[in-house]
């Protein structure tokens, strides 16, 4: 399967644990997004990535959160000290950018999520 | 910046019914959208997209939708509902300058009446 693939599924912890979720990118995809949905809520944009290159945070990736690309290739989202706050759902997505191209393609392709449960 | 509402959290219709889901955009600029839809503990699949070109929309499962821009709308609509069709669906926006990044409604919860 050549998707958006993300580990672990579920995660649950315990307050002030630190977590750590992966996600792997569809192979030729040199953008990656991260974003994280509340119980009854759309997703919510975190943070993107251009390579390995972190060229946008939302205001909701407060310090403890940290993300990263090193190889431009797959991503780590951490949640240090974790709250009961934070349990939520974290959805990765990928996309492709073309060279020399003006206006995107407008579509991401997302992985299956991640769930945390913050005891 | 972008914003999208989707009028109605739940939703239900028999099955056999016309489904029709609401979405209301605002953008600065001319809009990306999209329809998905979630399954329970699952990721999110795309339905549907409008980029530039016909304003009516297929997609996927039998769905289609069509951009108004004069009502800032893109609802989203199904002939016949099916039981299968009983999940989350979120309409988004982006732009097409720069990254992909989605803005989301809140979502609307479709459930079906057998």
């Amino acid at each position: 399967d050549t998707g958006v693939s993300q580990d672990p599924r579920h995660k649950i912890t315990k307050r002030g644990q630190n977590v750590t979720f992966r996600c792997d990118p569809i192979s030729e995809h040199n953008r990656l997004y991260w974003y994280r949905q509340t119980l009854g809520q759309g997703p919510e944009f975190l943070t993107y990535f251009q390579n390995e290159a972190q060229l946008e945070k939302s205001r909701l990736l407060s310090d403890r959160f940290s993300a990263e690309r090193p190889k431009g290739s797959f991503s780590t989202l951490e949640i240090q000290r974790t709250e009961q706050g934070d349990s939520a759902m974290y959805l990765c997505a990928s996309s492709l950018r073309s060279a020399g191209k003006t206006l995107n393609t407008g579509e991401l392709f997302f992985g299956e999520g991640s769930r945390l449960t913050v005891l | 910046a972008q914003s999208v509402t989707q009028l109605g959290s739940h939703v239900s219709v028999s099955e056999g019914a016309l489904v029709l889901l609401r979405c209301n955009y605002s953008s600065s600029v001319p809009p990306y959208l999209f329809w998905y839809v979630q399954y329970p503990n699952q990721g999110l699949q795309l339905l549907l997209k409008y980029t530039t070109g016909a304003t009516l929309v297929k997609g996927i499962n039998g769905f289609e939708a069509e951009f108004k821009k004069s009502e800032t709308s893109f609802h989203l609509t199904k002939p016949s509902a099916h039981m299968s069709d009983a999940a989350e669906y979120f309409c988004a926006v982006s732009v097409p300058f720069g990254n992909e990044k989605l803005t989301f409604g809140t979502g609307t919860r479709l459930t079906i009446i057998p």
